[in-house]
């Protein structure tokens, strides 16, 4: 089993639609959690982190639930330049990164 | 602010050669990491340095690969020789050291290798 694990989709979904993507983690001793954007033959980018107690960036909104040990991502009203691949993040108390696979999602006119 | 900084952008070399990857982490970064990315694989951490000191390798491939950070503003990753199966895009990120952990990394621009 991988250590992050996420639905590689792809998730394809007209603009201005909501679309949550999961991940789940097998690290019960994870530390902090992270969603980054992956766009085609580009870096990565931190999206948003992800806080206990859920947080939220304009349309963004992301959810962390320990004792289950996933973290959610929630777009709303989606547009054509969501289109990207999105990557879970768990860090461990000696700061290493585990990166999912990815989520691919594409907004679609 | 000037971001984690990566050279080459792409090389094309032939199998058995010798390739050097350069990574400049951003100014005041304490921990930097090596990935590696194919289709098949997804991205894969190599190695990860804090303030200089390799942490943790076991991602490095085999012997081939080597990676050092002979100080805070450079790093590089090796590999001797080189092989086709090596082709991959390999990315450095750097971010601050934190006990906590709650720091995201900022990764470079990648580097696109192809070997031939």
């Amino acid at each position: 089993r991988k250590e992050v694990e996420q639905d590689p989709g792809p998730f394809n979904v007209p603009e201005g639609a909501t679309v949550a993507f999961n991940c789940t983690y097998s690290n019960s001793a994870s530390q902090s959690f992270f969603w980054y954007r992956q766009d085609c033959r580009k870096e990565p980018k931190l999206l948003m982190s992800v806080y206990s107690s859920g947080n939220e960036d304009g349309r963004f909104t992301a959810q962390l639930n320990r004792a289950s040990q996933y973290i959610s991502l929630l777009i709303r009203d989606s547009k054509l330049s969501d289109s990207a691949t999105y990557l879970c993040v768990v860090n461990t108390n000696a700061g290493k990164s585990t990166f999912g696979d990815g989520t691919t999602l594409t907004v679609k006119p | 602010d000037a971001g984690v900084i990566q050279s080459p952008r792409h090389e094309v070399t032939e199998m058995g050669q010798e390739v050097t990857l350069r990574c400049k982490p951003i100014s005041g970064h304490n921990s930097l990491f090596w990935y590696r990315q194919t289709m098949m694989r997804g991205l894969e951490l190599l190695i990860y340095f804090n303030n200089n000191v390799p942490i943790d390798d076991s991602g490095m491939p085999e012997d081939r690969f080597s990676a050092k950070m002979p100080n805070a503003s450079f790093s590089t990753l090796k590999i001797q020789p080189s092989e086709p199966r090596d082709s991959a895009v390999y990315f450095c990120a750097s971010s601050p050291l934190d006990r906590g952990s709650n720091q995201p990394q900022h990764f470079g621009d990648g580097t696109r290798l192809s070997i031939l």
